[in-house]
């Protein structure tokens, strides 16, 4: 059982908006903690898409942003492409448990 | 250019110790802040961190795991090894080394490729 909650699958049409959504305790994904965000494409190594809460790396498609409430991050993609299609993994960092991972959610295009 | 690339059996039987190398290039593990780490993800599931190694030698584990890792580096080398003790097939897994620049934050910003080990008799 993963530390942090996401939805097993989202989907949407090409050009929708989805939003995937991260939700742990006060002690993992809240205040003072950052929330990361990784890309997985099938055989793939995952990529950082966004860190510390809401920045995009470089290079990173300015479609992908996100947000975080209290205790709970989200990963918003607009403008959904067959690109999006991936495994999107929510992450965040406690100095007692070390990282710690969402289920992961499968973004499918339709 | 950062790069990692780990290396390692890809089959070992239970019972046995894993040993996993990371060997990186276009960063130097002394520079104060940086860190390397172990992720790992079983087949069709959800990735999980193992172990850190930071630039002044700090260890530390996953709580869940602790007992059977171990992690060290070479730094004239610039490799990152991680033994991990009495496999088991749940310990099949995907493997991967990570750079994390801590100096700028908690988050994973390179990945190696990953290497697939599998525990079986």
């Amino acid at each position: 059982q993963s530390a942090l909650t996401q939805p097993a699958s989202v989907s949407g049409s090409p050009g929708q908006s989805i939003t995937i959504s991260c939700t742990g305790t006060s002690i993992d994904v809240g205040i003072y903690k950052y929330v990361s965000w990784y890309q997985q494409h099938p055989g793939k190594a995952p990529k950082l898409v966004i860190f510390d809460d809401s920045n995009r790396p470089s290079g990173v498609s300015n479609r992908l942003s996100a947000s975080k409430s209290g205790n709970t991050a989200s990963l918003t993609i607009s403008g959904l492409q067959g690109e999006d299609e991936a495994d999107y993994y929510c992450s965040s960092y406690g100095r007692r448990s070390g990282w710690v991972f969402g289920g992961g959610t499968k973004v499918t295009v339709l | 250019q950062v790069t990692l690339r780990e290396s390692g059996p890809a089959l070992v039987k239970p019972t046995q110790t894993l040993t996993l190398t990371c060997t990186f290039s276009g960063f130097s593990l002394d520079t104060s802040g940086m860190c390397l780490t172990w992720i790992r993800q079983p087949p069709g599931k959800a990735l999980e961190w193992l172990a850190r190694i930071d630039w002044a030698d700090d260890k530390y584990y996953s709580k869940s795991l602790e007992t059977r890792l171990t992690i060290s580096k070479d730094t004239s080398r610039n490799q990152v090894v991680l033994t991990m003790t009495n496999m088991d097939p749940v310990d099949t897994a995907t493997y991967y080394c990570v750079r994390v620049p801590l100096q700028e934050g908690y988050y994973m910003d390179v990945w190696g490729q990953g290497t697939t080990v599998i525990v079986s008799s």
